[in-house]
């Protein structure tokens, strides 16, 4: 069974939609993390939350927002998406700010 | 701010070559160091890690990876390399505020 789950594994919206995209994890780790990944560019850090009442600003959180609804789900919000958010977004779990597991992915096209 | 130098962007060799891909980091104290490999359409796992010790650390599926402070860097290395790692490698640094940073990455293609 996966550790880390994301849904959907796909998704393709139109402009100005909103959309959320969930991420679940079963390995009781306390941090939770988003990255987008383009090609090229590496992944880069959108939000981040060390625990349920703590949510910071990545590099690049504009356009963005989040949500840590429990220890186990944190939850990425685009408000309106624009076709260059089109990406591939990654959760990752870490215990203590250490290594990090990632989630399989969603891969997100905004046309 | 930090950053992450991966110089090699895409690296193409036949099997049984031998394999490094080039990490260079931009932080002066203390850090912590990840490989990580994406195979097509996976997610990232971790290849190695390093958080102190013996500066030359081994992971898994045959890959190393040596740390140089005095470089700043942290080399990943494999002696033989297989089809199968035909994969995007990232390196990634742990400067202590909790957060990774990631190298744009390295696309290894290996040909049978």
């Amino acid at each position: 069974d996966a550790d880390v789950t994301q849904t959907p594994r796909n998704r393709i919206t139109k402009t100005g939609k909103r959309i959320m995209l969930e991420c679940s994890q079963t390995k009781g780790h306390d941090r939770m993390y988003w990255y987008r990944q383009d090609p090229g560019l590496g992944l880069r850090l959108i939000y981040y939350s060390f625990d349920v009442k703590d949510i910071n600003k990545g590099e690049i959180s504009d356009g963005y927002s989040v949500s840590r609804q429990a220890q186990a789900k944190f939850s990425l919000s685009l408000e309106s998406a624009i076709p260059n958010q089109t990406a591939l977004y990654f959760c990752a779990t870490s215990l203590g700010g250490y290594e990090q597991y990632f989630g399989p992915g969603t891969r997100l096209t905004v046309t | 701010a930090q950053s992450v130098s991966q110089h090699n962007h895409h690296v193409i060799l036949s099997e049984a070559a031998s394999l490094e891909l080039g990490c260079n980091y931009s932080y002066g104290g203390t850090v912590n160091l990840f490989w990580y490999v994406q195979y097509p359409g996976q997610h990232l796992q971790l290849l190695l890690k390093y958080f102190s010790g013996d500066p030359l650390v081994k992971g898994i599926k045959g890959f190393e990876a040596e740390f140089i402070k005095s470089k700043f860097s942290f080399n990943l290395r494999k002696p033989s390399v297989q089809w199968s790692d035909t994969a995007e490698y990232f390196c990634a640094v742990n400067t202590g505020f909790q957060k990774l940073v990631f190298g744009t990455g390295t696309r290894l293609l290996v040909s049978p």
